[in-house]
C-alpha cells in the first residue's frame, strides 16, 4: 500500500515565525518527493521537489528528506500572509501519491 | 504554451447518466493522472497512465474507466454517475520514469452529481 501522511492541521503561525510541516510515506521504493501549495478553489502548484537524503533550500522555503525514517518536512521561514494555503506532500513510485494536506495560516 | 487543458470546468449530472472529462497535455509528458479531492481529503488518485498505451488502477478506481487516447490526451468516464462521485477533478501530468519531475495540474473539473 502506498499512503503518505500529513497531520491534518490546521496550523497556525504569526507573520515572520517559522512553519514547519511534515509528511510520512509507507513505500520504501519510493524516489521522488514533492510539496505543493494550494490556495482555495485552485490548482496545486509545485514548491519544492527533494530525491535526496538531505537538505534543499531555496529562498524561504527549506525540504527535508530522510529515507531511513521513510520523512519528509519542509520548512516555511519568515512566513507571510501569502503563504496560507493548504500544503500538500507527495511521493512518486510509478504513480504519483498525495497525502490529506495540511492547511496553514499566518497571521499578521 | 497551455501545459494541462481540461474540460468541462463545471459539469451537474443527475444520477445515473455517464459522461466522459477530457484532458490534454501539450508538453509531451509521458505519465497522466487523473485525482479527485474532496473537503479534508487531499488528492486521491484514481487512475494513472504511466506512457502511452499503459493504464493503471489508483486508490479508488471504482465506477470510473479511461482511456489514453494517444500520449496527449487521457479521459476519464463515468458510466453511471452517483452522488458520492461529486468532487473536484484534476488531471495530472509528468515526465515519468525513475525520477520523476514534477506533477503539472489542470484547473480542474467541478462535478457535482444530483
Amino acid at each position: 500500500q502506498k499512503e503518505v501522511e500529513q497531520n491534518s492541521g490546521p496550523l497556525s503561525v504569526p507573520e515572520g515565525a517559522i512553519a514547519s510541516l511534515n509528511c510520512t510515506y509507507s513505500d520504501r521504493g519510493s524516489q521522488s518527493f514533492f510539496w505543493y501549495r494550494q490556495y482555495s478553489g485552485k490548482s496545486p502548484e509545485l514548491i519544492m521537489s527533494i530525491y535526496s537524503n538531505g537538505d534543499k533550500e531555496d529562498g524561504r522555503f527549506t525540504a527535508q528528506l530522510n529515507k531511513a525514517s521513510q520523512y519528509v518536512s519542509l520548512l516555511i521561514r519568515d512566513s507571510q500572509p501569502s503563504d496560507s494555503a493548504t500544503y500538500l506532500c507527495a511521493a512518486y513510485n510509478n504513480d504519483m501519491r498525495f497525502g490529506a494536506g495540511t492547511r496553514l495560516t499566518v497571521k499578521p | 504554451n497551455a501545459g494541462v487543458t481540461q474540460t468541462p470546468k463545471f459539469q451537474v449530472l443527475k444520477t445515473g447518466q455517464s459522461m466522459t472529462l477530457q484532458c490534454a497535455q501539450d508538453m509531451n509528458h509521458n505519465s497522466m493522472y487523473w485525482y479527485r479531492q474532496d473537503p479534508g481529503m487531499g488528492l486521491r488518485l484514481i487512475y494513472y497512465s504511466a506512457s502511452e498505451g499503459t493504464t493503471d488502477k489508483g486508490e479508488v478506481p471504482n465506477g470510473y474507466n479511461v482511456s489514453r487516447l494517444n500520449k496527449r490526451e487521457f479521459s476519464l468516464r463515468l458510466e453511471s454517475a452517483a452522488p458520492s462521485q461529486t468532487s473536484v477533478y484534476f488531471c495530472a501530468s509528468s515526465v515519468g520514469g525513475h525520477l520523476n519531475t514534477e506533477a503539472f495540474f489542470g484547473q480542474g473539473t467541478r462535478l457535482t452529481v444530483v
